[in-house]
């Protein structure tokens, strides 16, 4: 079966910190898609990542970077220089090539504070 | 420009009544799929479709019933709602799920009171 685990329920950082969000997932499937969503205040889903199993290469777009590791089956996600706005629930997904379902992690509400 | 839209936005009903959730999506993507989101729970998939009348059951599919006639319209409905069907709906698109471009588009959710 498939899995994501978020294990961190709650962080609340000062502005400016980094703030690393973990995400471990459980899958058979040797092809697979991972992601990273956010739901701001307002509560739309905004999609931030996308990863496929094949590709372990680093992410990283202005603030934001993503560490994927095939060996401890994990897609870390960091925000560098936290703001107030990054202040949001934010979700991990994994998907099978086989079925496109989405199985989603828990969701790690974080609070900047400035 | 519309993307994906849900109608209603909000609403309250009470136990026993029935209850029709409206997604429709401009882009003619094949897949479209429905979520619920509960406090500790992430969201979970109820139903989607590959396809115009391709349905297919989810993680949580009791007491949902989906139809798809048409490829832009995805409708969940609620037979008989209970309180435990109070929830923020998300439905969602996608143009595959594999590849480069592989990646689901969600409405704005429809937020439900079961009272």
């Amino acid at each position: 079966a498939q899995k994501v685990t978020q294990a961190q329920t709650e962080i609340s950082v000062v502005e400016k910190e980094d703030v690393t969000l973990d995400c471990v997932y459980e899958t058979r499937d040797t092809t697979y898609y991972l992601f990273w969503y956010k739901q701001p205040p307002s509560g739309e889903l905004v999609f931030l990542i996308r990863r496929n199993s094949f590709d372990e290469q680093n992410e990283i777009s202005g603030r934001y970077s993503w560490n994927f590791q095939k060996s401890t089956s994990s897609f870390n996600f960091t925000i560098t220089a936290s703001q107030v706005v990054d202040s949001a629930v934010y979700f991990c997904a994994l998907s099978s090539s086989n079925t496109g379902k989405l199985i989603f992690g828990q969701g790690t509400t974080l609070q900047v504070k400035p | 420009d519309a993307g994906i839209t849900q109608s209603p936005r909000y609403k309250i009903t009470e136990t026993g009544r029935q209850v029709t959730l409206m997604c429709h999506q401009t882009w003619s993507h094949s897949y479209m799929f429905w979520y619920r989101q509960d406090l500790g729970h992430g969201l979970r998939l109820i139903y989607y479709s590959a396809a115009a009348d391709i349905t297919d059951k989810g993680e949580v599919p009791d007491g949902y019933v989906v139809s798809r006639s048409k490829t832009e319209n995805f409708p969940l409905t609620l037979e008989s709602a209970t309180r435990s069907q109070t929830s923020v709906y998300f439905c969602a698109s996608s143009e595959s799920w594999t590849g480069s471009s592989y990646e689901q588009y969600f409405g704005p959710g429809t937020r439900l009171t079961v009272t």
